[in-house]
């Protein structure tokens, strides 16, 4: 079965620091993994994804995250961190069975940026 | 841009008493989701959605969860007797514009709604 694990519930960071959150899965099948960012009040949006191809996969707000087979990890990156990038951060894995979707998440990363 | 829209933003109940949880999503989109996040938990899946009829539910959708797409764009959770650990935020989310899904649609999500069951 699919399951995700993501480890630290919560970092912090410097403004300008490297951000690094860490993701490891488990699937059955090749996997598809998303990363998703919440910002406070708002939903799910998506940062980035993996489904075949090259295996550094580059997202939305300078967020790139590189898929690695032999770790079974697809840890989320970021060379500088900014203010607005406080939000919390969930790893995902999608089982398709059947013709349909379905979303397994990790419990979440809460990322704090100091000034 | 197109986005999944969710109302109530907040929903405070009794318990045992019925709630509906109301979503539109993206315009296009064929395929519908809930997913739920108790508070300090995980998201997780509840329940998908593809031409009029449940895809796949999760354990957690139980006897006392349904859903309906009742005029053709909006989304329907109802929870006939709410309990207390229904208390949760609660996820709608749409994917799939085309007739042929791939595990590689990207979900589109709304900005939930809180339930509190008191």
């Amino acid at each position: 079965a699919q399951s995700v694990t993501q480890l630290g519930s919560h970092v912090s960071v410097s403004e300008g620091a490297l951000v690094l959150l860490r993701c490891n899965y488990s699937s059955s099948v090749p996997p598809y993994l998303f990363w998703y960012v919440q910002y406070p009040n708002q939903g799910l949006q998506l940062l980035l994804k993996y489904t075949t191809g090259a295996t550094l996969v580059k997202g939305i707000n300078g967020f790139e995250a590189e898929f690695k087979k032999s770790e079974t990890s697809f840890h989320l990156t970021k060379p500088s961190a900014h203010m607005s990038d406080a939000a919390e951060y969930f790893c995902a894995v999608t089982l398709f069975s059947g013709g349909y979707n379905k979303l397994i998440f990790g419990a979440g990363t809460r990322l704090a940026v100091h000034p | 841009e197109p986005e999944v829209t969710q109302t109530p933003s907040h929903q405070v109940t009794q318990m045992g008493q019925e709630v509906i949880l109301r979503c539109v999503p993206i315009s296009n989109h064929l395929y519908f989701y809930w997913y739920r996040q108790i508070l300090g938990q995980k998201v997780e899946f509840l329940v998908s959605f593809y031409n009029n009829e449940i895809s796949e539910k999760s354990e957690i959708f139980d006897d006392q969860f349904s859903v309906e797409r009742p005029d053709g764009s909006n989304f329907t959770l109802k929870i006939r007797s709410t309990k207390l650990e229904d208390s949760a935020m609660y996820f709608c989310a749409s994917s799939g514009g085309v007739e042929a899904p791939s595990s590689t649609d990207t979900q589109y999500f709304g900005p939930g709604t809180r339930l509190t069951v008191l």
